[in-house]
């Protein structure tokens, strides 16, 4: 299993700009999220989906658009890039109800750092 | 809702148990308590979870309080390769949404 992927590893934009930030995984997972990660800080959540068609806002969604279609994909779209949102972004998946309603551990990805100037 | 409280830093000496404390005084009754640490330049990764009972794996131990209010990860013998992040956090039963604090680095000396 390749687990968790994420493209690109870098990337560089200008104010204004849209980009979307790939995220895959193979594991099936029903479970997918998106944080950020300033420097010397905590990672915040953006968007998170329980399952293919469903997504709902994290703690910092402003800025942000993401979809659904499939089991195995979870893009981030940056609609319009400003120099706030300069971050390194993770994307992590995981099993989802087991018993009890617990959730089981999140695989995160290694990252994209990204740079708005 | 009210995130979990850290001490900023910690500091070991290799091959000892570090005690790793969380409170999480708001906890509700379906909310589990997560471990994850981070290294540099990595994503986070995940040590440990429990509900109410301790938990064991084969990277730490996980006590938590009777009345849930705090908890403990319990490293049992220190390595320079646990020099991480290491975030506490509550993670709601019915949302599985993580909600990270600012995490305590620990040092391990050798």
């Amino acid at each position: 299993n390749a687990g968790v992927t994420q493209t690109p590893k870098f990337q560089v934009l200008k104010t204004g700009q849209s980009m979307t930030l790939q995220c895959a995984q193979d594991m099936n997972h029903e479970y997918m999220s998106w944080y950020r990660q300033d420097p010397g800080m905590g990672l915040r959540l953006i968007h998170y989906s329980v399952g293919a068609g469903i997504t709902d806002q994290g703690e910092v969604p402003n800025g942000y658009n993401v979809s659904r279609s499939t089991t195995e994909d979870f893009p981030l779209r940056l609609l319009s890039a400003a120099p706030s949102q300069t971050s390194v972004y993770f994307c992590a998946s995981s099993y989802s109800g087991t018993s009890g309603g617990a959730f089981d551990e999140q695989f995160f990805g290694p990252g994209t750092r990204l740079t708005v100037l | 809702d009210a995130k979990t409280t850290q001490p900023n830093s910690m500091e070991s000496n290799e091959e000892e148990p570090v005690h790793l404390p969380c409170n999480h005084s708001t906890i509700s009754g379906t909310d589990y308590i997560h471990w994850y640490r981070q290294l540099p330049s990595q994503g986070p990764e995940y040590v440990i979870h429990g509900l109410t009972s301790n938990v064991n794996n084969r990277m730490a131990s996980l006590a938590i309080a009777e009345d849930r209010k705090s908890s403990t990860l319990i490293l049992h013998r220190a390595t320079l390769r646990d020099a991480a992040v290491y975030y506490c956090i509550k993670v709601s039963g019915n949302t599985g949404k993580l909600i990270f604090g600012q995490g305590t680095t620990l040092q391990v000396k050798p």
